[in-house]
């Protein structure tokens, strides 16, 4: 089944940085990837997509990058607010739609300081 | 956007128990929703695919005979942990999405705790 590799763990930045997530995945096949923001006790929110016929996607300070060839993906956050501080997570599917199973990475703590 | 919803949001219970939870897709019909189980600190974990009007499909390692799964209807699938114990005490997020949809929506999420 898919495999997805969430890097890194934690992630420490001062307000106003940048914070870049990385993702791998193993199945070629899976072709549905979202980005959830999680906080504590909270639900996960989506807060970006992107497709595979689709290498990068951007809203406002929120980008997200795929490159299908070497089967990873990225989340790109700038001009960090500390309300950014919560974990991230990666998900690949296959079959293009959020109503597919999801294979989650193990996730992102980040923690933006003032 | 689409709401799901769970109940309850917070569990305790004794070992050897059985806990409900309950979740409803408040403004959409669901024909297939998911059951997640997220330890602290730690990933969501896929247990099971709940499917209206036939059988849940449940991921590797997972005792369908402990964790029952219900869905009886468009718009409620249930969880049932059998026979509690501490091990089983996590934190069970649904999710599901509307059909042609392009996003996936959680419900609040069940905290069990087995004494």
């Amino acid at each position: 089944g898919e495999n997805v590799e969430q890097h890194p763990s934690t992630l420490s930045v001062q307000e106003g940085d940048s914070a870049v997530i990385k993702c791998t995945y193993s199945d070629s096949a899976s072709n549905y990837f979202p980005w959830y923001k999680q906080e504590l006790g909270k639900r996960p929110q989506l807060i970006i997509d992107i497709r595979s016929n689709v290498g990068e996607k951007k809203d406002q300070r929120i980008a997200v990058t795929l490159n299908k060839t070497a089967k990873h993906f990225s989340l790109h956050i700038t001009e960090t607010q500390p309300e950014d501080s919560a974990v991230y997570f990666c998900a690949a599917s296959i079959g293009g739609a959020a109503g597919n199973k999801l294979t989650f990475g193990g996730g992102t703590r980040v923690l933006v300081k003032p | 956007g689409a709401v799901v919803s769970q109940h309850p949001s917070r569990v305790i219970c004794k070992s050897g128990t059985s806990v409900k939870i309950e979740c409803r897709s408040l403004d959409f019909q669901a024909t297939t929703m998911f059951w997640y189980r997220q330890f602290p600190k730690q990933s969501l974990m896929l247990m099971a695919t709940s499917n209206e009007g036939s059988k849940a499909t449940y991921e590797q390692g997972v005792e369908k005979d402990k964790f029952l799964i219900n869905h009886a209807s468009l718009t409620l699938s249930t969880l049932t942990v059998t026979s509690a114990h501490p091990e089983d005490s996590s934190f069970y997020i649904c999710s599901a999405a509307p059909r042609g949809s392009g996003e996936l929506f959680f419900g609040e999420g069940s905290r069990l705790t087995v004494l």
